[in-house]
C-alpha cells in the first residue's frame, strides 16, 4: 500500500495568517496515464470530509483561491493563506493512483 | 446536484453481518466514469478506504478487509450497498459513501457501533 505521511499532525494559526501542509507518499503518485491522483481534504468538527483540491492543484468547484496544492512525484504541498475561522479542522491528503486509495493521518489546523 | 446519504443498523453484536446502504441523487451509476465508495472512520481517528464499484461493475476492495467485503449496486434505484461479515468491536465508526475519484462529493455518514 502507499503510505501518506502527513506534517505536522497539528498547526496553530491567527485569523489571516498562512500555513503549509505537506503530505509525502512512500511511492511515486504519478499513474500510468500520466496523471498524479493526490487531493486534499479538510473535515470540520462535526462534518463529513470535503474535496479541496484534486490532481494535485486542481480547486474542487466553490473553493477559495485561497488555497493552493502543488508538489510533484512523491512531494506535494497544500498552502492556506488568509485564513479564516471557517477553515479549522482536520485536513487530509489522499491518494487515488494505486489501489488501495489511502490517507494521510491528518494535519489539525487550530487557532492560535 | 450531487448527493449521497447512508444508512445502516446503528448497532449490531460481534459476528454479525453489517449491510450498508448509500442512496444517491444527481448522478447515475449507468453513466461511463461514475462510481460510488465507501470509508470509514474511527471516532476520533483517520480515514480507512473501504471500496469502490463503477458503472461496468469493476469492484475494488481494501485487501486488509477484502475477505469480508462484498460492494453491489442497483442502478435503477441509485443505491449501492456495502456488507461486511464477521464484525469486530474494530469496525465501530462512521460509514462514508462518497462519489470518486477524487471523493469530490460525501455522504453525512452512519455511525455503526459494533457491542455485545
Amino acid at each position: 500500500d502507499v503510505v501518506m505521511t502527513q506534517t505536522p499532525v497539528s498547526l496553530s494559526v491567527s485569523l489571516g495568517g498562512q500555513v503549509s501542509i505537506s503530505c509525502r507518499s512512500s511511492q511515486s503518485l504519478v499513474h500510468n496515464n500520466g496523471n498524479t491522483y493526490l487531493s486534499w481534504y479538510l473535515q470540520k468538527p462535526g462534518q463529513s470530509p470535503q474535496l479541496l483540491i484534486y490532481k494535485v492543484s486542481n480547486r474542487f468547484s466553490g473553493i477559495s483561491d485561497r488555497f493552493s496544492g502543488s508538489g510533484s512525484g512523491t512531494d506535494f504541498t497544500l498552502k492556506i493563506s488568509r485564513v479564516e475561522p471557517d477553515d479549522l479542522g482536520v485536513y487530509y491528503c489522499g491518494q487515488g493512483t494505486q489501489y488501495p486509495d489511502t490517507f494521510g493521518a491528518g494535519t489539525k489546523l487550530e487557532l492560535k | 446536484q450531487v448527493t449521497l446519504k447512508e444508512s445502516g443498523p446503528g448497532i449490531l453484536q460481534p459476528s454479525q453481518t453489517l449491510s450498508l446502504t448509500c442512496t444517491f441523487s444527481g448522478f447515475s451509476l449507468s453513466t461511463y466514469g461514475m462510481g460510488v465508495g465507501w470509508i470509514r472512520q474511527p471516532s476520533g481517528k483517520g480515514l480507512e478506504w473501504l471500496a469502490n464499484i463503477w458503472w461496468d461493475d469493476d469492484k475494488y476492495y481494501n485487501p486488509s478487509l477484502k475477505n469480508r467485503l462484498t460492494i453491489s449496486k442497483d442502478t435503477s434505484n441509485n443505491q449501492a450497498f456495502l456488507k461486511i461479515t464477521n464484525v469486530d468491536t474494530a469496525d465501530t465508526a462512521t460509514y462514508y459513501c462518497a462519489r470518486p475519484t477524487p471523493f469530490d462529493y460525501w455522504g453525512q455518514g452512519v455511525m455503526v457501533t459494533v457491542s455485545s
